[in-house]
């Protein structure tokens, strides 16, 4: 069966530093992959997507980007973090081409301090 | 105009009561239809989908699909306290997932 692992599970971090949130898929190939964000009380917002090993789209620009080194890998970075940064980071997954709902991860809370 | 939206909660019931949650959609072409649920703190749980018109039964939840009138529904037969939640409607179109704000729902004994 499928799994999908998401950490840190909770990151705070001071305004200007780095950020490196990981997502990783087993079980599964080729797998379409997602970052979300969830602001306290607000909707899910669609970050980044990537159908396969190095393509990255962007949903929303801003100072984070994504990557994909491996098939069943999905970054999250930031150079410099900023307060606005702060939220509930969720990754998920879904079959290529398949009509499935997505898979989310266990998230991660961030707070920007 | 926002791509997916939600009746606004919360929404109280009591016990052994039907949950009536709705959810309308902007995009005609959308082509699949999910609902989630979300725990406080937790990642969203997928719990029901809808592809076609109609009704779809899953146990105590029912999704029911009106693509005329661009309309998706939950029912929750026989609330427990364990279904206080927020629950998002989630709308699948060309390539991404997108989300309601959610409505929250609160199941008093």
């Amino acid at each position: 069966s499928q799994t999908i692992h998401q950490w840190p599970a909770t990151l705070v971090q001071p305004v200007g530093s780095p950020l490196s949130l990981e997502c990783t898929v087993e079980g599964t190939s080729n797998p379409n992959l997602y970052w979300y964000r969830q602001a306290a009380g607000r909707g899910l917002q669609l970050l980044f997507y990537s159908v396969g090993i190095g393509q990255i789209s962007s949903e929303v620009p801003q100072n984070l980007s994504a990557s994909r080194p491996q098939d069943r890998q999905f970054i999250l970075s930031s150079k410099k973090l900023l307060l606005s940064d702060s939220g509930f980071y969720l990754c998920a997954w879904r079959e290529p081409g398949g009509a499935y709902g997505y898979t989310f991860g266990s998230g991660t809370r961030l707070t920007v301090v | 105009q926002k791509e997916v939206e939600q009746n606004s909660g919360p929404l109280s019931v009591p016990e052994g009561a039907i949950a009536s949650l709705n959810c309308t959609y902007s995009d005609r072409g959308s082509q699949s239809f999910f609902w989630y649920r979300q725990y406080s703190g937790k990642s969203p749980e997928l719990i029901m989908s809808i592809y076609s018109n109609g009704d779809k039964e899953d146990g105590r939840f029912t999704a029911q699909l009106n693509k005329a009138s661009q309309y998706v529904s939950l029912l929750i037969r026989d609330s427990q306290p364990s279904d206080s939640a927020t629950y998002l409607c989630a709308v699948f179109t060309d390539y991404k997932l997108s989300f309601g704000a959610g409505t929250t729902v609160t199941v008093r004994a």
